[in-house]
């Protein structure tokens, strides 16, 4: 039972550089969720989906970019990454709704020098 | 704007000592949860209070929830040294969690 995963667990790349970063989930849960976690801002929404080919933006979207065209994939883009999209970043899943408790990814670390 | 907002920043404690730490969230909801993070791992949902509840246990945990203040309170009794983390706090209002309350228990 995989649960959520993540990949790349650590990537280090440069600015302007597109990235991806993969997120898989084994449970058919409905909803998925990116978010970026930072020293000083705690856990901020990226993008949410509620099922494949829907999706939302969350707190902040800005140089993202997500499709979700099968329920267990949710990949985040960086179209032209910078330095400031350097962090820690999770995708959650879970149930059904937002009422629902989330079951989080072991993250990935990017580095954008 | 984020909806949970968890108080003190940073709580050390000696193992065996209660660990309270605060959560308070600015509109209506309909639950509220509470996950703990371990350092450079994913958050792990620890207990979830819904509106028309005032209390909850959950082993070790006990968490309250008064709506008419909008506040939350997570109590860890007779901590461990495994307790060691970063509690947040997060309601159905809002896809957002707090900065969280890093607590140390030392051993």
């Amino acid at each position: 039972d995989a649960g959520i995963t993540q990949s790349p667990r650590y990537k280090i790349t440069e600015t302007g550089r597109q990235v991806t970063l993969m997120c898989h989930q084994t449970w058919s849960h409905s909803y998925m969720f990116w978010y970026r976690q930072d020293l000083g801002h705690g856990l901020r929404l990226i993008y949410y989906s509620a099922a494949a080919d829907i999706t939302d933006k969350g707190e902040v979207p800005d140089g993202y970019v997500v499709s979700r065209s099968k329920t267990e994939n949710f990949p985040l883009t960086l179209e032209s990454a910078t330095r400031s999209q350097t962090s820690v970043y999770f995708c959650a899943s879970n149930l059904g709704s937002s009422y629902n408790e989330q079951f989080f990814g072991p993250g990935t670390r990017l580095t954008v020098l | 704007s984020q909806q949970g907002e968890e108080d003190p920043q940073a709580l050390s404690i000696q193992e065996g000592e209660n660990a309270t730490m605060n959560c308070s969230y600015k509109t209506s909801i309909n639950n509220l949860q509470w996950y703990r993070q371990n350092s450079g791992r994913g958050l792990v949902h620890l207990i979830l209070i819904r509106s028309n509840e005032r209390e909850k246990h959950s082993g070790r945990l006990r968490v309250t929830l008064d709506t008419s203040k909008k506040s939350s309170s997570l109590l860890i009794t007779a901590s461990r040294a495994a307790d060691t983390a970063s509690y947040f706090c997060a309601t159905d209002a809002e896809l957002t969690f707090g900065k969280g309350t890093l607590l140390t228990v030392n051993p």
